[in-house]
């Protein structure tokens, strides 16, 4: 099984509607992280925590909202989509640390009509 | 701030070909560098990573040298093969310990047989 998952893989939604995507990991880490990636900006951080009490925005936070439920899960929600918030999503851990490499999951496609 | 630039693709070469793909990075101290490799409808993985001045990271064949005086970690690959084709990503992690990633905009490179 897939140390880090990400439900859904693929969405398409309406203008206005409310998306959670949600993250999973069984790596025991800490550390959480929601990105997006868009074509020729590489991977921008929106949110992340380092640990269940700990969350802090990223780079691109505005229109976003997260929920560190416990240990191994990590929601990310888009409270009114907007077609602009089209993109891919990954969830990453790690576990801390200087040298920390961080473990993605596959990535939810969101497309936003 | 800390920036990573990496250089434009598609980058398309023919199977067994020699491969570099540039990274250079500024940030203060002595940040670790990485590397990452995305697959079609993957997450990214870790391909390599050094943490100090004349570090050789490598792995599955790719190397990168954490070079300070050029501030440049590039990618090579002495015969590449077609199921090296992917999007590579240039990372690094801040001196100060921080969680924070900064990552390149991405090269896809196409191999072809």
């Amino acid at each position: 099984d897939a140390d880090v998952t990400q439900t859904p893989r693929n969405r398409i939604t309406k203008t206005g509607k409310r998306i959670m995507l949600e993250c999973s990991q069984t790596k025991g880490h800490d550390r959480m992280y929601w990105y997006r990636q868009d074509p020729g900006l590489g991977l921008r951080l929106i949110y992340y925590s380092f640990d269940v009490k700990d969350i802090n925005k990223g780079e691109i936070s505005d229109g976003y909202s997260v929920s560190r439920q416990a240990q191994a899960k990590f929601s990310l929600s888009l409270e009114s989509a907007i077609p602009n918030q089209t993109a891919l999503y990954f969830c990453a851990t790690s576990a801390g640390g200087g040298t920390d490499t961080q473990y993605f999951g596959p990535g939810t496609r969101l497309t936003v009509l | 701030g800390d920036s990573v630039t990496q250089m434009e693709g598609p980058v398309t070469l023919s199977e067994e070909a020699f491969l570099t793909i540039n990274c250079t990075y500024t940030a203060t101290g002595y940040p670790s560098l990485f590397w990452y490799v995305q697959y079609p409808g993957e997450g990214l993985q870790l391909l390599l990573k050094a943490t100090k001045a004349d570090d050789k990271g490598s792995n599955k064949g790719f190397e990168a040298t954490y070079r300070k005086e050029t501030t440049s970690f590039h990618l090579e690959k002495g015969s590449v093969q077609v199921s090296d084709s992917a999007v590579y990503f240039c990372a690094l992690s801040p001196s100060s310990g921080t969680y924070k990633y900064i990552f390149g905009t991405g090269t896809r490179l196409k191999v072809l047989a």
